[in-house]
Order: C-alpha cells, then structure tokens, then sequence
C-alpha cells in the first residue's frame, strides 16, 4: 500500500509564475489536509478537504492560494504569481475518516519543497 | 506567546545517552499530544502519541504530559545513529478542529557514533 505520495518533490518557480502541487492520498483515504513549513517555522495548517469538498481553509492565505480535491485525480494546492515569501516545504496529509484526532490514522508525504526564485 | 515552544537545538549527544526533548504549550484546550520524528527532506512520521496527562513507553522512546505544567516530554533511550533526524511536538484539542494540529519548530538531534 503505496504511502501519501507528493509530486513535484522539488518545484523552482520565478516570482509571478503559478505553482501547482499535488498530493495523491493513501489508498482509501478520502481526507486530506496540507501543511506549510516555512523555514525554521513549525508546521501550520492551511486546508481540510474532502472529495469535492473544501472543508476548512482558515490556514490559508487570503490571496493566490487555493486547494482543490476533485472526484478523480489527487489534490492540488495552487499558488498563483508566487513571491519570495511561498518558499516552503508543503506537506499533504491523508486519513480515512475525519475522526477526532489525527494521531493515529493520517500520514504525512513526503512533501514538495517549493523554491521561488 | 506562541502556543507550543520548543528549542530548536541543535542537539548532539555521544551514541547511548539518553536523550531528553521537550515543548510547552499555552492553550488548555490541547488534550492529545503527539511526537514526530522528521529526517531530513523527508515527511514527518508519527512516533508516539498520548491523551491527556501521563507517561506512555514504547520501546526505547517514553512520552510525558504534565498538563499541570503544560509541558511535554519525549525520552529516547540508548540513542542511536540512526535517531538523528528532527522531532517533533504537535497537539490538538478534541472535537471541531482537531484536525488542526499545533507543532513545535522542531528539535535537530543529531547521535554521534
């Protein structure tokens, strides 16, 4: 059972281009979540999606960024005409259900590292 | 006053010592708290997780909440190499929004043969 997998792992983008990332859930996870990890910063949330549904994204930065999960296809975090200031590592999580905690049901990928140059 | 503190170290320890990482928290509300080990360019990977108050082993790793304090600990025992990586704190309240985790920074361990 394949893990969360993010792709790109590495993404170079100059100020102004659009960056798009995408986290394919564990096999019969149908939430996810994604994290940022500015640089020596912890991590901090940004959105809770479902399939179709964008469920809580008070993490999320007013402007140019937005998340999606569609029915078919991995969930995509979208940042548009990037700034300095994105560069991060984005994490995606998955878990099966929305239970009370995540401890012990969601597992984190690998992560895209974003670099805005 | 952030809502979980932990020092970022670095942290380096001869092989075998035992190692002691900690954070404190603010918010009361927190009641699950959990350790993350994360190697480097690598995804945090859930290590321990416990409920409320009290201590929790496993294997050589032993977790402490003192929600009295609101401080939290995670114990590694005879360190290895191989535990060199960044861990972790993170915690959550129940209910809504418990799928909001609150990290730490991270502590960068580093076991030196």
């Amino acid at each position: 059972n394949a893990g969360v997998m993010q792709n790109p792992r590495h993404l170079v983008r100059r100020r102004g281009q659009e960056a798009r990332l995408r986290c394919s859930p564990m096999k019969g996870h149908s939430h996810v979540y994604w994290y940022r990890q500015l640089p020596e910063e912890g991590l901090k949330f940004m959105v809770y999606l479902q399939k179709e549904n964008i469920i809580d994204e008070s993490g999320m930065p007013k402007e140019r960024f937005s998340a999606e999960f569609p029915k078919e296809g991995p969930s995509i975090l979208r940042i548009q005409q990037v700034v300095r200031g994105d560069s991060a590592a984005y994490f995606c999580a998955s878990s099966p259900q929305r239970t009370e905690t995540m401890n012990t049901e969601a597992f984190f990928g690998q992560g895209t590292r974003l670099t805005v140059v | 006053q952030k809502e979980v503190e932990q020092d970022p170290g670095p942290l380096s320890v001869p092989e075998g010592a035992i190692v002691s990482l900690n954070c404190t928290y603010s918010n009361s509300a927190f009641q699950y708290f959990m350790w993350y080990r994360q190697y480097s360019r690598k995804g945090p990977e859930l290590l321990m997780y416990t409920y409320s108050s009290g201590n929790k082993e496993d294997g050589r790793f032993t977790a402490q909440v003192d929600k009295s304090s609101k401080y939290i600990s995670l114990f590694i025992r005879d360190s290895q190499p191989s535990d060199s990586a960044t861990y972790l704190c993170a915690m959550n309240p129940p209910g809504a929004g418990s799928y909001q985790l609150t990290f730490g920074k991270g502590t960068k361990l580093s076991v030196i043969p």
